[in-house]
């Protein structure tokens, strides 16, 4: 398998809930993202890991914990979420988060379509 | 407040023409782009990028134009086909900034036979 692998594909849970998202990357890379897609906005970056370590948290609240045991995996623990949280998960993986003036392209796996009830 | 707009939520061009995808910016640190297009069920695929340097770059049917005084992007498909129908985001970054990118909310292509 290649690219970036994003499981479950599909999630329905309620707000008591206690589920994870699994993200899995056969690229090499050392980098992993955690972005929201919400309808009608743009893509949010919620968590960055470099080399396993967390680089990033852009606010999220704290009912979103991510974990990344090594380069290739990443997870996102959710428990006691909001409808609002609904939306589509995407993770994403890029060689490193060293800036090279030209942008490194992110890869992005295939998303998990969340619906909190 | 969103520093990458891209204004036409839509855009339907016939086969064969030119598409014309638009995208404004507001940060004047951000210093690279990219364009990303995603097909339904799928996540977005990196499609073609430009650094602050250039004013184009070109990439067989893709054309990215950047007008960095009027703080624009442009992504010109010629010609389009049906194959293109997707959503294009237009994405931007800056030099220290670790890589990360901030999104506009895309444009629906709807190439049309």
């Amino acid at each position: 398998e290649t690219g970036v692998t994003q499981t479950p594909r599909h999630l329905v849970m309620g707000m008591t809930n206690k589920k994870s998202l699994k993200c899995e990357q056969h690229l090499g890379h050392n980098a992993m993202y955690w972005y929201k897609q919400s309808a009608k906005k743009p893509l949010e970056l919620m968590f960055v890991y470099n080399f396993k370590e967390q680089t990033e948290n852009n606010s999220v609240p704290s009912r979103f914990s991510p974990e990344c045991p090594n380069s290739s995996h990443l997870f996102l623990h959710l428990h006691t979420l909001q409808p609002e949280d609904s939306a589509l998960y995407l993770c994403a993986s890029s060689q490193d988060t060293q800036d090279r003036g030209r942008g490194t392209e992110a890869f992005f796996g295939q998303g998990t379509r969340l619906t909190v009830v | 407040d969103q520093q990458v707009k891209q204004n036409s939520p839509s855009l339907s061009v016939q086969e064969g023409r030119i598409s014309i995808l638009n995208c404004d910016y507001t940060n004047s640190m951000f210093d690279y782009f990219l364009w990303y297009k995603k097909y339904p069920a799928e996540g977005p695929t990196f499609l073609i990028s430009i650094s602050s340097i250039k004013d184009k770059n070109e990439d067989g049917r893709f054309t990215v134009f950047l007008n960095k005084s009027a703080k624009h992007l442009s992504l010109h498909i010629v010609p389009s086909q049906p194959g293109d129908s997707a959503v294009y985001f237009c994405a931007a970054g800056f030099t220290g900034g670790g890589n990360k990118l901030t999104f506009g909310t895309g444009t629906q292509l709807k190439v049309e036979l």
